[in-house]
């Protein structure tokens, strides 16, 4: 059973930068066919991609996001992390790291990490 | 990018109502089309997959249709654990935009 896990600071001030890590248990990272994603949920919203990263390394970036986004993969560590540069109040979200594929749905997530950006 | 619309925004029903949640995508998307159900503080549940295959130990309430641009998920007789919102997702093109949810609350 594949299970994923995000991790990081609850608490970001203003102009810094967001850093999650989501660890990957129960299968490897490495396996080939799987977007491993972020995605974020503003408090009472819908659901917004952030971006993906395949396990080649490859991404792909939300165009709204793009300038400050940063997702990379750690394949020793069955890892793979978020960066949000620059953050405001209207980053204060949600955020999901999950698993999904060509054609697929989403199939595993983690169980969200709330993350409040405020001085 | 493909746009995801559902109707309604939110929906007030009782216990053992049918109810029907409808999902336009701005493109066809054949059959790439999921539902999801998230509960507060919850992430995400999977209940339809590929616009009509129901996800494994999802009760058969739940069923969906649809395809091309059009779709929907019906529950054939509400219980209360299923007043939550429901989002659908294409998985058609990247990125797998949702819709913006429904919100079915208990009338």
């Amino acid at each position: 059973q594949v299970q994923l896990q995000e991790s990081g600071p609850g608490l970001v001030k203003p102009s810094q930068t967001l850093s999650l890590t989501c660890t990957v248990s129960g299968g490897s990272i490495s396996s080939g066919g799987y977007y491993w994603s972020w995605i974020r949920q503003h408090p009472g919203k819908g659901l917004e991609w952030i971006g993906y990263i395949y396990y080649s390394g490859s991404t792909y970036y939300n165009p709204s996001l793009k300038s400050r986004v940063t997702i990379l993969i750690d394949t020793s560590k069955n890892q793979f992390s978020l960066k949000l540069s620059s953050v405001t109040a209207a980053d204060t979200a949600v955020y999901y790291c999950a698993r999904t594929a060509t054609g697929s749905p989403i199939d595993y997530w983690g169980q969200g990490n709330l993350v409040t950006v405020s001085s | 990018d493909i746009q995801m619309t559902q109707s309604p925004s939110s929906l007030s029903a009782s216990v053992g109502d049918r109810v029907t949640i409808t999902c336009r995508a701005s493109q066809s998307i054949s059959s790439y089309l999921n539902w999801y159900q998230q509960k507060p503080g919850k992430a995400p549940k999977l209940l339809i997959y590929a616009a009509s295959s129901l996800q494994s130990g999802v009760p058969s309430r739940f069923s969906g249709s649809g395809s091309g641009t059009d779709f929907t998920l019906t529950i054939s007789s509400l219980q209360p654990e299923d007043f939550a919102t429901y989002y659908c997702q294409q998985s058609y093109s990247i990125p797998y935009s949702f819709g913006q949810g429904t919100k079915l609350e208990i009338k």
